[in-house]
């Protein structure tokens, strides 16, 4: 039972590149989040997936694309990158949304852009 | 406007000796609390969370928290704090108003000197 994985644990791009952060969790958890972290900001809500087939926007969800693939696999795009997405993104899951519940957090992405 | 507040960004103790870090919230509705410990270069580790009945909770790693309504708190203790304790800590409400979204406070960050 690993939990919460994400690939790569660091990735350095150039403005203007583009690349996917993957996810995966083994929990049979209904609902996915992304998050950035940044100093001093604490952690801030990019999209999150409630259930399969559904995604929804967070609070910076600017310059960010997602896709909820099935179950399992939640996966976050940069389709242009900016200096200012350099962050550390963390993957998030949860049995279900609509309830309170434990968020189950992933070993993070380092992400630098140049 | 709602939101949650570490009021300390850093804190530095001596080995042994006690700790408290401290959370507030602004939210009108019933929050669900949480403390999440983030060890350097790794992801948010659940520490302890509050739901309902005893407002006294203990957690792992011999971390305990109080709710306090009236003061709108949630302050985690630790009475002998370990060189292993060093991190950076997170406090995290919930609220039904938000859609039980993860609302993050900006984090603790936590120095334990010989």
């Amino acid at each position: 039972n690993a939990g919460v994985t994400q690939t790569p644990k660091f990735q350095v791009l150039k403005t203007g590149q583009s690349m996917t952060l993957q996810c995966a969790q083994d929990m049979n958890h209904n609902s996915m989040y992304w998050y950035r972290q940044d100093p001093g900001m604490g952690l801030r809500l990019i999209y999150y997936s409630a259930s399969e087939g559904t995604t929804d926007k967070g609070e910076v969800p600017n310059g960010y694309n997602v896709s909820r693939l099935n179950k399992r696999e939640f996966s976050l795009r940069l389709e242009s990158a900016a200096p200012s997405q350099t962050s550390v993104y963390f993957c998030a899951s949860s049995p279900n949304r609509a309830s309170p519940d434990t968020q189950y957090f992933g070993p993070g992405t380092r992400l630098t852009v140049l | 406007a709602q939101s949650v507040t570490q009021p300390d960004i850093h804190i530095t103790v001596s080995e042994g000796a006690s700790l408290e870090l401290r959370c507030n919230y602004s939210y009108g509705a019933t929050p669900y609390l949480f403390w999440y410990v983030q060890s350097p270069g790794q992801g948010l580790q659940l520490l302890l969370k509050y739901f309902s009945g005893d407002t006294l909770v203990q957690g792992i790693k011999g971390f305990e928290a109080e709710f306090k309504r009236s003061q709108s708190s949630f302050n985690l203790r630790k009475p002998s704090v370990h060189w292993s304790d060093a991190a950076e800590y997170f406090c995290a409400v919930q609220i039904v108003d938000s859609g039980y979204e993860l609302n993050f406070g900006k984090g603790t960050s936590l120095l334990v000197t010989p």
